[in-house]
């Protein structure tokens, strides 16, 4: 299994503050890497896919970038609504495909 | 839009099979790749599966042994049987469609069905 693995677990900014989350790979995934939002009760959002493609209704406050082992997702502005828990995840292999453990980005 | 809805018991007794529908409005079930993703209470995402229109399906190897995912063009919906039920297999479970842009990523998703086994 290929796995994920996000730091920090958590995160405790400020409204407006830029926020960095990393997502690293026990091995290279090239760009085959989506990220997710996830709000509390609700299901995953797709926010970027291919590493860095914006996904069609998407903020451009958030970016993603990377290739290989070492990707990050960036919130330009974080805003009241951005509070939730971010997921990575690789589509290089489908056996299985996988998941990082999340950053919960919370109220500070 | 499409909209994806699971469906079935949110009960089911140890070692007996966990059996939860998913069915697609807004667009044919023919057009994409369709998967099933679990999440425990309080845990991460992982992967179950997924499926195809012609069958063609493809599970995680650490649960294939117990899942079956099928699916029926007819009805426009995909089906998870998870086999031999045990605590581990508590969790939010979730139906999902395969993007049009990048295949293994996941840009619809149902609500999640939160099934606990129990006796």
């Amino acid at each position: 299994d290929i796995q994920m693995t996000q730091s920090p677990s958590t995160l405790s900014p400020s409204v407006g503050d830029r926020v960095t989350i990393t997502c690293r790979a026990s091995q290279s995934i090239s760009s085959w890497l989506a990220w997710y939002q996830q709000r509390p009760g609700k299901a995953p959002k797709l926010l970027i896919y291919k590493a860095s493609s914006l996904e069609s209704g998407v903020p451009s406050r958030f970016s993603g970038s990377g290739s290989g082992t070492e990707f990050t997702l960036t919130i330009s502005s974080l805003q009241p609504d951005d509070f939730a828990t971010y997921y990575c995840q690789q589509y290089s292999s489908y056996s299985p495909l996988t998941f990082g453990g999340g950053t919960k980005v919370e109220i500070k | 839009q499409v909209q994806l809805q699971e469906s079935g018991p949110g009960l089911v007794k140890p070692s007996e099979t966990l059996s939860l529908t998913c069915t697609v409005s807004g667009g044919s079930i023919r057009d994409y790749y369709w998967t099933w993703i679990r999440q425990p209470p309080g845990k991460g995402l992982e992967w179950i599966g997924y499926i195809y229109y012609s069958g063609n399906s493809n599970y995680n190897p650490s649960l294939k042994s117990r899942v079956t995912i099928s699916v029926d063009t007819s009805k426009n919906q995909f089906s998870l049987k998870v086999s031999s039920a045990t605590a581990a297999d508590t969790a939010v479970y979730y139906c999902a469609r395969h993007s049009a842009y990048s295949q293994g990523a996941f840009d619809y998703w149902g609500q999640g069905t939160l099934v606990t086994v129990s006796s």
